[in-house]
């Protein structure tokens, strides 16, 4: 079982906005600005889309967002295209003695 | 740019020791921090470890009696030992850099995410 909780997962038609939540407690998710998010296409290695809760890295698209409410992150993706489908995976520091935690991944489907 | 390529022996028997390589090429080993994390088939990620050339590692608590990481600084490449495998060890196997940054004071912050990874290699525990 994940440490942090996402749905399994999230559809919506191309153009739409989704939204994807990771929910922790106040040791990971709602005690830190540490949160990333991570694309995973079939067979592929994740990629880094949003780091510090609400940034993005070079090169990754303005349509790819994040931001944080207490425990829960969130990412949305607007102007949802067909290449955004894959597994989209949040992590967050903690201050266990973990020190990193992933959750579960969220399947991403555009109808 | 940076790459990192992992490499292994693929089948493991249980009980034996699982050894991967993290070939790192286009930068320096010891400039970052390096994370290992795995995947099963079909599950989400887990973060196995974060380790630097300096000697501090910081290990996943549910694998710390099992794990040996280190690093071969002429070959800019890290190792991951796994001890006493099961099928539970069963996965895909990444390498990813922990990027940095430099404080005013010149001390260097290390980040808790990762920019780059590797494209993974598959280990499968099995008699």
């Amino acid at each position: 079982q994940s440490a942090l909780t996402q749905p399994a997962s999230v559809s919506g038609s191309p153009g739409q906005s989704i939204t994807i939540s990771c929910t922790g407690n106040s040791s990971d998710v709602g005690g830190y600005d540490y949160v990333s998010w991570y694309q995973q296409h079939p067979g592929k290695a994740p990629k880094l889309m949003i780091y510090e809760v609400s940034y993005r890295p070079a090169g990754v698209s303005n349509r790819f967002s994040g931001s944080k409410s207490g425990n829960t992150a969130s990412l949305t993706i607007s102007g949802l295209q067909p290449e955004d489908e894959g597994d989209y995976h949040c992590s967050s520091y903690t201050s266990s003695d973990t020190l990193v935690v992933f959750g579960g991944g969220t399947k991403v489907t555009v109808l | 740019q940076v790459q990192l390529q992992e490499s292994g022996p693929g089948l493991v028997k249980p009980w034996e020791t699982l050894s991967l390589s993290c070939t790192i090429s286009g930068g320096s080993i010891s400039s970052y921090y390096w994370n290992w994390i795995r995947q099963p088939a079909g599950k989400g990620l887990e973060w196995i470890g974060r380790f630097h050339t300096s000697g501090n590692t910081f290990y996943n608590p549910s694998l710390k009696s099992r794990i040996t990481m280190s690093a071969d600084t002429s070959k800019n490449q890290l190792s991951l030992k796994l001890h006493s495998v099961t099928a539970a060890d069963t996965a895909v196997y990444y390498c990813a850099r922990v990027p940095r940054s430099v404080r005013p004071t010149g001390i260097y912050y290390y980040y808790y995410y990762m920019d780059v990874w590797g494209k993974g290699t598959t280990v499968t525990v099995s008699s």
